[in-house]
């Protein structure tokens, strides 16, 4: 089992949807979670960044997590085409500078 | 805003050849990775630094090498590319302590033929 779980999608939804996705992970000790945004054939680029559980917001988007479910999710209001692109979750423990990744979800929002 | 540059974006290389790739990074980090990217595997960790001269290997190691010489700069290198190699390579740098993020670079294609 691998120790996040992110499921690849391919996920498409028109312009304007709310987007939701998720990472469940095994690893009790991550304390830090992140969502990153791929574009095609670029780097990924950090979008959020939320330390334990809880809520944030940024804009259109919202990370949650759940620490007692092992559940990080992200959510992406009125979505539009230009945040078509693979959404990758990260997480690392305490005092641990490397990440563990899922493995993707690529989005597609169609105009 | 952080900077990682990595020194090619595609690279096409025979069977064999040594291949190095260079990352820069301009933030003063002390922690720099090096990951490659396949489609239904995500993001494995190669090498990673966590100072000059230091480093500790990822999950994926075989086959490559790194180098360090300098905080601002970390080298994988490919001693002899095989066709499993071919693939999409990240530079990515963070400050030191735990959650820190992580920045990548724009990655470098690297075909193997």
């Amino acid at each position: 089992q691998k120790e996040v779980e992110q499921d690849p999608g391919p996920l498409s939804v028109p312009e304007g949807a709310i987007v939701s996705l998720n990472c469940t992970y095994s690893n009790s000790a991550f304390q830090y979670f992140m969502w990153y945004r791929q574009y095609s054939r670029k780097g990924p680029e950090l979008l959020m960044y939320t330390y334990s559980s809880g809520n944030k917001e940024d804009g259109r988007f919202t990370a949650q997590v759940d620490k007692s479910s092992k559940y990080i999710s992200l959510f992406i209001r009125d979505s539009q085409p230009s945040d078509s692109a693979t959404y990758l979750c990260a997480m690392s423990a305490q005092n641990d500078y490397k990440l563990s990744f899922g493995a993707g979800t690529t989005v597609t929002v169609r105009a | 805003d952080v900077k990682v540059t990595q020194s090619s974006r595609y690279l096409v290389k025979r069977t064999g050849e040594k291949v190095f790739l260079e990352c820069v990074q301009d933030m003063d980090h002390e922690n720099m990775f090096w990951y490659r990217q396949d489609p239904g595997l995500g993001l494995r960790l190669i090498y990673f630094s966590y100072d000059v001269k230091m480093k500790e290997k990822g999950d994926i190691p075989e086959g490559y090498s790194v180098s360090r010489e300098k905080k601002e700069r970390f080298s994988l290198i490919l001693e002899s590319a095989s066709t499993n190699q071919t693939s999409m390579y990240l530079c990515a740098s963070s400050s030191p302590g735990g959650g820190e993020t992580q920045y990548f670079g724009p990655g470098t294609r690297l075909l193997v033929l």
